[in-house]
C-alpha cells in the first residue's frame, strides 16, 4: 500500500504555479520523498527528490516541512504540457532490499489555458 | 542517452494464451525493474533484479507470471497462462543501482488486451 496520500483531481491555469500537495505522516526518517509524473500512455516520468532540504531542479521545486509529514511540489510556471498524473512516493531505506516505490493513484493535474 | 526500449508496444491476446514482453534497459544500469499497471492504477512493482539476479519477486505472480535477465542486461516478462485481470501496461524501468536516492528511469510500456 502507498505510504502517501494526495488529491485525486487538481486544477491549475497556465503560466500559473501548480502546488501539488502530498501528505506522508508516517515516513521514516531515512525515507526519501520522490515525485514522479505519468503524461497519457507513456511511462513515469522523474521530477525530483528529497530527504530533508527543500530542493530544486529545472522543472520543479519540492518543500519538504520541517516535520517530514508532507511535502508540496511546484511547478512555477505550469504549461498545457505539464498536464499529467502526478505521484508522491515515500521510498524505503538506502538498501537493494527494500527501497521499491510503491505508487499510489496520484494527482491528475489539468492544465488549462 | 538512450531510453528504456520495450516490445511490443501492444499486445492482444485471448485468455490462456501466453505473452512474453521485452525490455532493454539504459546501458549501464545494473537495476531492472518490471511494473503493471491497471488503468485508473498507480504501477505496481512486479519484480526487480540487480545485475542478472532477483532481489524482490514479492509481488510477482509465480504462478503464471515469470521473468528472467540472463545476461544481466535485457529481461523477458512471460505470462502463462494469460487471465482476463491481467489486462494492463507493463512498464519496465532501470536505474543506476538499486538504491533509494538512485532514480528509475521508466520505458513506454507495452499495453496488453487479454480477450
Amino acid at each position: 500500500d502507498a505510504k502517501t496520500t494526495q488529491p485525486p483531481s487538481m486544477d491549475c491555469a497556465e503560466g500559473r504555479a501548480a502546488n501539488l500537495p502530498c501528505n506522508h505522516s508516517t515516513i521514516s526518517g531515512n525515507e526519501y520523498v520522490y515525485w514522479y509524473r505519468q503524461i497519457h500512455s507513456q511511462g513515469p516520468q522523474y521530477i525530483i527528490h528529497g530527504l530533508k532540504n527543500n530542493e530544486t531542479n529545472e522543472m520543479a521545486s519540492l518543500i519538504i516541512t520541517e516535520d517530514r509529514k508532507s511535502s508540496t511540489l511546484i511547478l512555477p510556471h505550469a504549461t498545457l504540457r505539464d498536464t499529467a498524473v502526478y505521484y508522491c512516493i515515500v521510498r524505503g531505506p538506502t538498501s537493494y532490499n527494500n527501497n521499491d516505490m510503491r505508487f499510489g493513484a496520484g494527482t491528475r493535474l489539468t492544465v488549462k489555458p | 542517452e538512450a531510453g528504456v526500449a520495450q516490445s511490443p508496444r501492444y499486445k492482444i491476446i485471448e485468455k490462456r494464451q501466453s505473452v512474453a514482453f521485452w525490455c532493454n534497459p539504459i546501458s549501464g544500469h545494473a537495476t531492472l525493474y518490471w511494473y503493471q499497471q491497471i488503468l485508473g492504477q498507480g504501477p505496481k512493482l512486479l519484480i526487480q533484479f540487480q545485475n542478472n539476479g532477483v532481489v524482490d519477486d514479492s509481488q510477482l505472480p509465480k504462478d503464471r507470471f515469470s521473468a528472467e535477465r540472463l545476461k544481466g542486461v535485457d529481461s523477458t516478462l512471460k505470462i502463462q497462462p494469460a487471465k482476463l485481470e491481467d489486462s494492463a501496461v507493463y512498464l519496465c524501468a532501470s536505474s543506476l543501482a538499486g538504491l533509494s536516492y538512485n532514480e528509475q528511469f521508466f520505458g513506454p510500456g507495452t499495453r496488453l488486451t487479454v480477450l
